[in-house]
């Protein structure tokens, strides 16, 4: 079965740093681009940061760059996203997802995480 | 990076049809033909609908299609159901330097 399971999520005061981790199984991970999307309470989706297969070509949003760095580990199949100078503005729930196919646009994401919630307060 | 522009709403009977619209500008939506569209229940992960403009993933029922024109993409929704009440979304891959951008989404409600 394709799964994606996310951890790492917790309360942390603003200036802070985080680490979220995304396991994956059931595909071949190293095959595909990943991407990380948030949903801030009650409101939308907003995609955050995405890297290729070979983890080589990283991309962020505006709102993160600079403070957040994606990264792969593909020897354990599992996909990170470190979280440095937090705001509470990046509280939300963070999905890990993945293309449907490894040539597709990385816009068509069918497999999703359940989410990990991230809250900035202090 | 301005999300994508969608109705904050959208409504209608069993039966009927809706559509829902989002628009972009020339460097996301109208660039590429790679717009998607998402389906999303009350604390559950998105679900994928339409992708590459007017692709259905399989188990996708055919009353989903997507279409578009210009700088602006749409989602048909033919034969309303009640379980097609639910959050949409529509995404669209905006380069190598934006990468991806979300519409701000759109609540379906099925009256």
């Amino acid at each position: 079965e394709v799964q994606l399971l996310e951890s790492g999520g917790g309360l942390i005061q603003p200036g802070g740093s985080l680490r979220l981790s995304c396991a994956a199984s059931g595909f071949t991970f190293s095959s595909f681009a990943m991407s990380w999307v948030r949903q801030t309470p009650g409101k939308g989706l907003e995609w955050v940061s995405g890297i290729s297969g070979s983890g080589v070509s990283t991309y962020y949003a505006d709102s993160v760059k600079g403070r957040f760095t994606i990264s792969r580990d593909n020897s354990k199949n599992t996909l990170f996203l470190q979280m440095d100078s937090l705001r509470a503005e990046d509280t939300a729930v963070y999905y890990c997802s993945r293309p449907r196919a490894p040539l597709a646009s990385p816009d068509g994401m069918d497999v999703w995480g359940q989410g990990t919630t991230v809250t900035v307060s202090s | 990076q301005s999300a994508l522009t969608q109705p904050r709403s959208v409504s209608g009977s069993p039966g009927q049809s809706v559509t829902i619209s989002c628009t972009g500008t020339s460097s996301d939506v109208g660039g590429y033909n790679f717009v998607s569209w998402y389906q999303q229940r009350p604390g559950k992960a998105p679900k994928l609908m339409v992708y590459d403009v007017n692709k259905r993933p399989s188990g996708v029922p055919d009353r989903f299609s997507g279409s578009k024109s210009g700088n602006t993409a749409s989602l048909t929704i033919s034969g309303l159901q009640a379980e097609d009440e639910a959050a949409y979304y529509c995404c669209s891959f905006a380069g190598s330097y934006t990468y991806v951008i979300f519409g701000g989404g759109t609540k379906l409600t099925v009256l």
